[in-house]
């Protein structure tokens, strides 16, 4: 089982920008998705849990989704601010399984 | 408020042996898994594995087999991830992380940087 997301995406400030993550197999919507920052020289810390989800203390600006009809799941993050470039990572887990994590993508804010 | 504090840095030749901690405070720490993600330069986040402190249930990544050794101590509310031969390719930002459920983080300790050369 795999997830995969895209290497990068860039958008400027104040806009929207959405992730992907999408499952190799199975149904998504089975499995909590969690979404992670990383920012550069930074610990992760968690943005979005259980699929959508916000830990106190992330700003309504980020939320998720997952969309069974593709099999994946969605980070989105409005009103884009220069602090939020970073890597994002998706992860899910199946009972059972080791825990997986998506590749990462890099959020550029320009 | 909870809080994840591990080791400092280290730097080893290959071949020697390592522990680094991860002390977890703010919460109920036997009850609460504590996962331990790789990331090596410029790469992504990678599962090791997953203790359980209150009866050190651990679980691996096929990943890593027999590289590495997870453990736990309630008594101090630690957390550990051991070596027993460095190799160079394990030189890599470890973290440490809260898993209420086992299934998800919700937070993470500052990092162990990992470095191994001869």
């Amino acid at each position: 089982f795999m997830l995969t997301q895209p290497h990068s995406v860039s958008e400027s400030p104040g806009k929207t920008v959405t992730i992907s993550c999408t499952g190799s197999s199975g149904n998504m919507a089975n499995n909590y998705v969690q979404w992670y920052q990383v920012r550069p020289g930074s610990a992760p810390t968690t943005v979005i849990y259980e699929d959508n989800q916000r830990p106190s203390g992330v700003p309504d600006r980020f939320s998720g989704s997952v969309d069974s009809s593709s099999n994946s799941a969605s980070l989105t993050i409005s009103g884009l601010k220069t602090e939020d470039e970073a890597e994002y990572y998706c992860q899910s887990y199946r009972s059972g399984n080791p825990w997986v994590f998506g590749g990462g993508t890099k959020l550029t804010v320009l | 408020e909870v809080q994840l504090v591990q080791s400092g840095p280290e730097v080893r030749q290959p071949g020697e042996s390592l522990k680094i901690s991860c002390q977890g405070s703010g919460y109920s720490f036997s009850t609460n898994w504590i996962v331990w993600v790789r990331q090596m330069p410029g790469k992504g986040l990678e599962w090791i594995g997953i203790i359980f402190p209150g009866d050190s249930d651990t679980r691996y990544s096929p990943s890593f087999p027999g590289q590495v050794t997870i453990s736990a101590d309630k008594s101090i509310n630690t957390a550990y991830l051991q070596w027993s031969s460095l190799e160079a390719s394990d030189t890599a930002m470890y973290y440490c992380a809260r898993s209420p459920f086992g299934s998800t983080a919700d937070y993470w300790g500052q990092g162990t940087l990992v470095t191994v050369s001869s």
